[in-house]
């Protein structure tokens, strides 16, 4: 089956620290993975994407993932978090299984304490 | 430019009236979805259309759902008879597709439903 987690709710950090998001993915098929923030009241906003070529992708506002096949993961990084990064994120996984199928985590809140 | 314009932006209206929602997608994108985002929650999918393919209905909750996309272009989402668990934000976005499967969607800011 196919499937993807993200591995925290919730995250909490301080502005100026390192932010971690976990992603892992179930996929039988080569995927596309995506990760997309969606601050209140808006629609989602596509922060970067995999597909197939370099592993380590580089994304907005200063985040990159880096696609590890081996552990099935695509976790979400930025250096130094900033207020305005306080949002909800959503790791997207896109596979072809004879017509195209997308799978949406159930999505990580992101707080930055001043 | 112009990005997924969605409407109205929100949306109150008495349980068992019946409503529709407005998607107007980027120009030349084939690909476009309906999606369902209960509070809370993460994004439920609805509807797909792939251009003048027949649209993959499997994510409908029930036959109160519908949805048209005419000309290709602008989709409306219709749910009859409403009712108070369809309270929730209904995001539409779009994509180039064929080929470009692999194409990021684009989405809308959605419309936010309430049923009283």
């Amino acid at each position: 089956a196919q499937s993807v987690t993200q591995l925290d709710s919730h995250v909490s950090v301080s502005e100026g620290t390192p932010v971690l998001l976990r992603c892992n993915y179930s996929s039988s098929y080569s995927p596309s993975l995506f990760w997309y923030v969606q601050h209140p009241n808006k629609g989602l906003q596509l922060l970067l994407k995999y597909t197939s070529a370099a592993t380590l992708v580089k994304g907005i506002n200063g985040f990159e993932a880096e696609f590890k096949k081996s552990e099935t993961s695509f976790h979400l990084t930025k250096p130094s978090a900033h207020m305005s990064d306080a949002a909800e994120y959503f790791c997207v996984v896109r596979i072809n299984t004879g017509g195209f199928k997308t799978i949406f985590g159930a999505g990580t809140r992101l707080f930055v304490k001043a | 430019g112009a990005g997924v314009s969605q409407s109205p932006s929100n949306k109150v209206t008495e349980k068992g009236k019946d409503v529709e929602l407005r998607c107007d997608p980027i120009s030349g994108h084939t690909a476009l979805y309906w999606y369902r985002q209960s509070l809370g929650q993460g994004l439920e999918f609805l509807i797909y259309f792939q251009g003048n393919s027949a649209p993959d209905k499997s994510g409908l909750p029930s036959d109160r759902f519908s949805a048209e996309r005419t000309g290709g272009s602008v989709s409306t989402l219709t749910i009859q008879r409403t009712q108070q668990e369809d309270s929730a934000v209904y995001l539409c976005a779009s994509s180039l597709g064929g080929t470009g499967g692999y194409q990021p969607q684009h989405f809308g800011d959605g419309t936010r439903l309430s049923i009283l």
